[in-house]
């Protein structure tokens, strides 16, 4: 199935850095949702954005919806040791029924030195 | 957030048996459930979506044979592996659509299921 490009793949960095990912797609999306994955655990939400160049935060997290909707970023700000973690972008179409799936990025696997 | 679980967290099954993986949304009711399939350091890739006493609308590639789902009631859906191979050996997540908005938000997600066949 489809999936979005998440970068970057992996990132490395000390206590207190800031952090920022991002998803393209080739394809509109009404939603963009990023999501958190602790090992062994199911996707956490972070932030939902549902309008073009919408920005939402969420403490030390900052999203935007691309104004395109064709892409998306999200920042972490002053990283603390349990931000670790793999982050996924993921989209969602307008309308119901199936149009109700989420299409998820590759993830960001984020390690952060204390 | 509203609660989703997953029984069992983790099963090991051998080659050729079926195995049977429940969800449950615990304080909504969720009239569309999907079926993720998670290799490791890998994304989630959806499986299915199931709505509540419909058949199941499986995603392009997934043997509705061999994966089946059934979401009996607004609080329950199950996905059974049937002659589960090694290589159906994943994380299986399920999440649970609550609400009437039809916002992504209202998407909640389980722990996730680790099945290992021998």
């Amino acid at each position: 199935g489809q999936q979005l490009n998440q970068s970057p793949q992996s990132m490395f960095i000390q206590e207190g850095e800031d952090v920022s990912m991002n998803c393209t797609s080739s394809s509109i999306f009404n939603t963009w949702l990023w999501y958190k994955q602790d090992p062994g655990e199911g996707p956490v939400l972070l932030i939902a954005l549902y309008k073009a160049g919408e920005l939402t935060s969420n403490g030390r997290l900052t999203a935007q919806f691309g104004i395109t909707r064709k892409d998306s970023f999200l920042n972490i700000s002053a990283s603390i040791p349990s931000d670790v973690g793999i982050y996924f972008c993921a989209g969602q179409r307008a309308g119901g029924g199936s149009n109700y799936k989420l299409t998820f990025g590759k993830g960001t696997l984020l390690t952060v030195n204390p | 957030g509203a609660v989703v679980s997953q029984h069992p967290s983790r099963v090991i099954c051998k080659s050729g048996t079926s195995v049977k993986i429940e969800c449950r949304s615990l304080d909504f009711q969720a009239t569309t459930m999907f079926w993720y399939r998670q290799f490791p350091k890998q994304s989630l890739m959806l499986m299915a979506t199931s709505n509540e006493g419909s058949k199941a609308t499986y995603e392009q590639g997934v043997e509705k044979d061999k994966f089946l789902i059934n979401h009996a009631s607004l609080t329950l859906s199950t996905l059974t592996v049937t002659s589960a191979h090694p290589e159906d050996s994943s994380f299986y997540i399920c999440s649970a659509r609550g609400g009437t908005s039809g916002r992504a938000s209202e998407q909640f997600f389980g722990p996730g299921t680790r099945l290992t066949v021998l």
